[in-house]
C-alpha cells in the first residue's frame, strides 16, 4: 500500500524559505519509472504543478518558479524535500506531494496516481 | 507555454451523461490524464493516458482525446460525482500542466 504525507510549517513569513518534506511508504523513489511530484493549490483555485524528481535523480521544475524551487530526495529515508525561497502571500496554498509514474510516448510523460492529503501553508507577517 | 482550457462549470441531471472538455493546441497528439477532487480532499486519478481507468474507478468514467479537445465522460451521473475535475498533461516545454478545473454539479 502506497502512502504519502506532507509535513512542514503551517505559517511562514514573507521572504522566508519554505521547506516541505514528503515522507512516503510502499514504494522506492529509485525504482525505474517512479518519481515524486509536488503540486499546490491556492484556496479556491486550481492545481499548479511545481516540481518532480525522477527515479534517477533527474529533476523538472515549473518554468515560472524554477529560480525559487529545489527538489531533492533521500532514498534511504523514503523522503522527498521541496524548498521554495522568497515566500510571498500569493504562495499561500495547500501543497501536495504525489507518487508519479513515467512513460515514454512521443516524449516524456508523467501522471500522478496517488496523492498525499496535502498541507496548508500560509504566508503572512 | 502550453495551456489547457476547461469550462468553469458543467451541470448534469441525475442519471444522465456529463462531458467535461479540456482544450489545447493539438492536444490529441499528447497524453491526457484526469483527476477528481471533492471538497477538502486530495485529487484522485480517474483516467490516465487518455482512456485508461485506474483500478477502483467505475466504468461510468471514460476518456477520449482527439484534435484540440480531450473529453472526460461520466455516464449515469450520481450525486457522489459532484466534484472539481482537472485535466493534466506533460509538455516538453512547459513540463507539468493542469487545466483550470471544472466544477461538476449533479442536479
Amino acid at each position: 500500500q502506497i502512502t504519502l504525507k506532507e509535513s512542514g510549517p503551517t505559517l511562514v513569513k514573507p521572504t522566508q524559505t519554505l521547506t516541505l518534506t514528503c515522507t512516503f511508504s510502499g514504494f522506492s523513489v529509485s525504482t525505474s519509472g517512479v518519481g515524486v511530484g509536488w503540486i499546490r493549490q491556492p484556496p479556491g483555485k486550481a492545481l499548479e504543478w511545481l516540481a518532480l524528481i525522477y527515479w534517477d535523480g533527474d529533476k523538472r521544475y515549473s518554468p515560472s518558479l524554477r529560480s525559487r524551487l529545489t527538489i531533492t530526495k533521500d532514498t534511504s529515508k523514503n523522503q522527498v524535500v521541496l524548498t521554495m525561497t522568497n515566500m510571498d502571500p500569493v504562495d499561500t496554498a495547500t501543497y501536495y506531494c504525489a507518487h508519479s509514474l513515467y512513460f515514454y510516448v512521443s516524449g516524456h510523460n508523467w501522471y500522478f496516481d496517488l496523492w498525499g492529503r496535502g498541507t496548508l501553508v500560509t504566508v503572512s507577517s | 507555454s502550453y495551456e489547457l482550457t476547461q469550462p468553469l462549470s458543467v451541470s448534469v441531471a441525475l442519471g444522465q451523461t456529463a462531458r467535461i472538455t479540456c482544450e489545447g493546441n493539438n492536444i490529441g497528439s499528447k497524453n491526457v490524464h484526469w483527476y477528481q477532487q471533492k471538497p477538502g480532499q486530495a485529487p484522485v486519478l480517474v483516467i490516465y493516458r487518455d482512456i485508461t481507468r485506474p483500478s477502483g474507478i467505475p466504468d461510468r468514467f471514460s476518456g477520449s482525446n482527439s484534435g484540440n479537445t480531450a473529453t472526460l465522460t461520466i455516464s449515469r451521473a450520481q450525486a457522489g460525482d459532484e466534484a472539481d475535475y482537472y485535466c493534466q498533461l506533460w509538455d516538453s516545454s512547459t513540463v507539468g500542466v493542469f487545466g483550470g478545473g471544472t466544477k461538476l454539479t449533479v442536479l
